[in-house]
């Protein structure tokens, strides 16, 4: 079965300062990773996703993340942080392949406090 | 706006109550799907759907039951509302396989049973 790891409940920066959060999977073949952002009282929005190719990608609000295969990680990065990214951040992975459906299961998520 | 419409947005509930949620899609997607959000816990899958007319359990299935009479609409049911059950629902949808395209969340329904 998949499964996310988030270590980090709750990880406090900076205005500024870089970030990562890491996000450890266990998936038998090629994962589908995922980064969502949820701000206090909202949905969830997706920030990057990974299904194949470069193992570095892009996503919105200039976050990005890298797929580490060998570390089983898709940790989530941005170089300066502002104050409107405090949020909480989960990770999930989906089933890589067509013979499943596309169930994703989620991390207990990391909550990113910034300061001023 | 296009995008999932849970409804209503808040409610509670005494126990033994029961209660339908509602969701709704306008992208054309099959797949849709019920999670439950918990502090500490992150979202735990209840129900989904892979098209009109199908259900399947997901994780955390007792205690609720779901229709999916058509493709836009995915109904959560509480029978006999719980203390347990009071969390806060979420509602997503996503295109076909192969491979999520990932999910497009609906914006939650808090739920508290007393």
């Amino acid at each position: 079965a998949q499964s996310v790891t988030q270590p980090d409940i709750h990880i406090t920066v900076s205005e500024g300062a870089s970030l990562e959060l890491r996000c450890n999977y266990s998936y038998g073949a090629t994962p589908y990773l995922f980064w969502y952002v949820q701000s206090p009282g909202q949905g969830l929005q997706l920030l990057l996703k990974y299904f194949s190719g470069d193992t570095l990608v892009q996503g919105i609000k200039g976050f990005e993340a890298e797929f580490k295969r060998s570390q089983s990680s898709f940790n989530l990065r941005k170089p300066s942080v502002h104050w409107s990214d405090a949020a909480e951040y989960f990770c999930a992975v989906g089933a890589g392949n067509t013979g499943t459906a596309s169930k994703l299961t989620f991390g207990t998520g990391t909550r990113l406090q910034v300061t001023l | 706006n296009a995008g999932v419409t849970q409804t209503p947005k808040f409610r509670v509930l005494k126990t033994g109550q029961s209660m339908t949620l509602l969701c709704a899609q306008d992208m054309n997607h099959e797949y849709m799907y019920w999670y439950r959000q918990d502090p500490g816990m992150g979202l735990r899958l209840i129900h989904y759907s892979v098209g009109e007319g199908t259900t399947a359990k997901g994780e955390v299935p007792d205690g609720y039951n779901v229709s999916r009479l058509k493709k836009q609409n995915f109904l959560l049911g509480l029978e006999s509302a719980a203390p347990s059950q009071t969390s806060v629902y979420f509602c997503a949808s996503s295109q076909t396989r192969p491979g999520p395209g990932g999910y497009t969340f609906g914006s939650g329904t808090r739920l508290t049973v007393v």
